[in-house]
Parts: structure tokens; C-alpha cells; sequence
């Protein structure tokens, strides 16, 4: 079990907007550790979407938004697209355990 | 263009030692700021870092799985190596390698380029 916690699945409309949390700790999150979000399509490799909290690397549409106050960051997703549906995990780093750690990931279903 | 690709056998007997390779280019293991890890992901479950390894050769190892695992580089060849030992049906994933990349502090960098993926069963 993750020491990062996601919601194991959410879901949403076309043109809707949802959010994915992700819920820490203060040996994590809550200790100022960065946020970063990957998505991971079917059958695919895991690929980053946010980098540093509220980042998005080249290429990452503006749909896709960090946040991070807290214990906690989120993923926004506006303007939900059928091609949004994947799994989404967050990744943070952990003093505790001196390691990277990952959320348990959530998958996200476009009605 | 930077890419990464995973080899390694397919399939792996229970108590043997499972070695795979990450093969990158585009980018270098001798620049400053710049690590390869490896990260594995059981069917149907969530990502696991187990291991990477830094530009400087310092290595960091998951708390789970460090008595089993060992991370090299080969600077000359661009390719990192895993090796797992004593494997276990629970080990049957697939094994991913990604660049950690980032500025400042390390544990604030990330996974920004992932090869594709090995699937690597573990069964008699």
C-alpha cells in the first residue's frame, strides 16, 4: 500500500472537468516534497504530465493543471476529452522511507 | 531524440537472478543532474521505484527490494543494469527504465522520459 493515497477511479462527461487527488503525508507531500503527475494510457508506458507541482512539460495541453496545498496535490483535467481516459498516477518523494513513491494510481473513465 | 528501451528475458524461473538492461541515447549518464531508475508495475497494480543510479555513480534502492537488487552503468555502452536476485512469482511485472531528471535537490526531480517496457513473468 502506497504512502500516497488516490481515489481508485473517477469519472466524468466529454467537456466536463475532474479532479484527482493525491493525499500525503509530512514525511512527503506535507514535508514540501515536489508533485509530479503521469498519464498512462492503455497498454502503454507510464508518460509525464505535470513536473514540480504545476508544470506541464512540452507538449502537455493546457487542459491539464497541478496543484499542491499541503499534504495534498491535485490533478485538474478541463475540457475532458474520450482520449483523456488512462490511468494517472502521482509521484512524490518520501524522507521516511528515502525513496521515490508513487501513488496507487487512478483511472479515469470518459462517459 | 531521447529514447530508453528495456531487455531481458521474458521468462524466469523462481529462486533465479533476473537481469535486464536499459539501453538509452540522446542524452548522456556523465552529465551532471541526470539518473536512470527502474520501475516496475504488476499487472493490474500501481508503479514500484526499485532502483536508479546517478551521473556521479551514487545508487538509491527502494526499502522493499534493496537486498535483491543491484544498479550499474555502463557509460562507454549508454545502458544501465538491474539485476534481481531469489525471484519469486510476485516479481512478475513489467519492468520500465526512465531518465530522473530535474534541477536543484534530487528528490525533487522526475521520471521525464520512460522506455516501453518489459514484461518479465516469474514461473516454474
Amino acid at each position: 500500500q502506497s504512502v500516497v493515497t488516490q481515489p481508485p477511479s473517477v469519472s466524468g462527461a466529454p467537456g466536463q472537468r475532474v479532479t484527482i487527488s493525491c493525499t500525503g503525508s509530512s514525511s512527503n507531500i506535507g514535508a514540501g516534497y515536489d508533485v509530479h503527475w503521469y498519464q498512462q494510457l492503455p497498454e502503454t508506458a507510464p508518460q509525464l504530465l505535470i513536473y514540480a507541482n504545476n508544470n506541464r512539460p512540452s507538449g502537455v495541453p493546457a487542459r491539464f493543471s497541478g496543484s499542491k496545498s499541503g499534504s495534498s496535490a491535485s490533478l485538474a483535467i478541463t475540457g475532458l476529452q474520450a482520449e483523456d481516459e488512462a490511468d494517472y498516477y502521482c509521484q512524490s518523494y518520501d524522507s521516511s522511507l528515502s525513496a521515490w513513491v508513487f501513488g496507487g494510481g487512478t483511472k479515469l473513465t470518459v462517459l | 531524440q531521447i529514447t530508453l528501451k528495456e531487455s531481458g528475458p521474458t521468462l524466469v524461473k523462481p529462486t533465479q537472478t533476473l537481469t535486464l538492461t536499459c539501453t538509452f541515447s540522446g542524452f548522456s549518464l556523465r552529465t551532471n543532474g541526470v539518473g536512470v531508475g527502474w520501475i516496475r508495475q504488476p499487472p493490474g497494480k500501481a508503479l514500484e521505484w526499485l532502483a536508479l543510479v546517478y551521473w556521479d555513480d551514487d545508487t538509491r534502492y527502494g526499502p522493499s527490494l534493496k537486498s535483491r537488487l543491484t544498479i550499474t552503468k555502463d557509460t562507454s555502452k549508454n545502458q544501465v543494469v538491474l539485476t534481481m536476485t531469489n525471484l519469486d512469482p510476485v516479481d512478475t511485472a513489467t519492468y520500465y527504465c526512465a531518465r530522473l531528471y530535474g534541477s536543484g535537490n534530487d528528490w525533487n526531480w522526475y521520471f521525464d522520459l520512460w522506455g516501453r517496457g518489459t514484461l518479465d513473468t516469474v514461473s516454474s
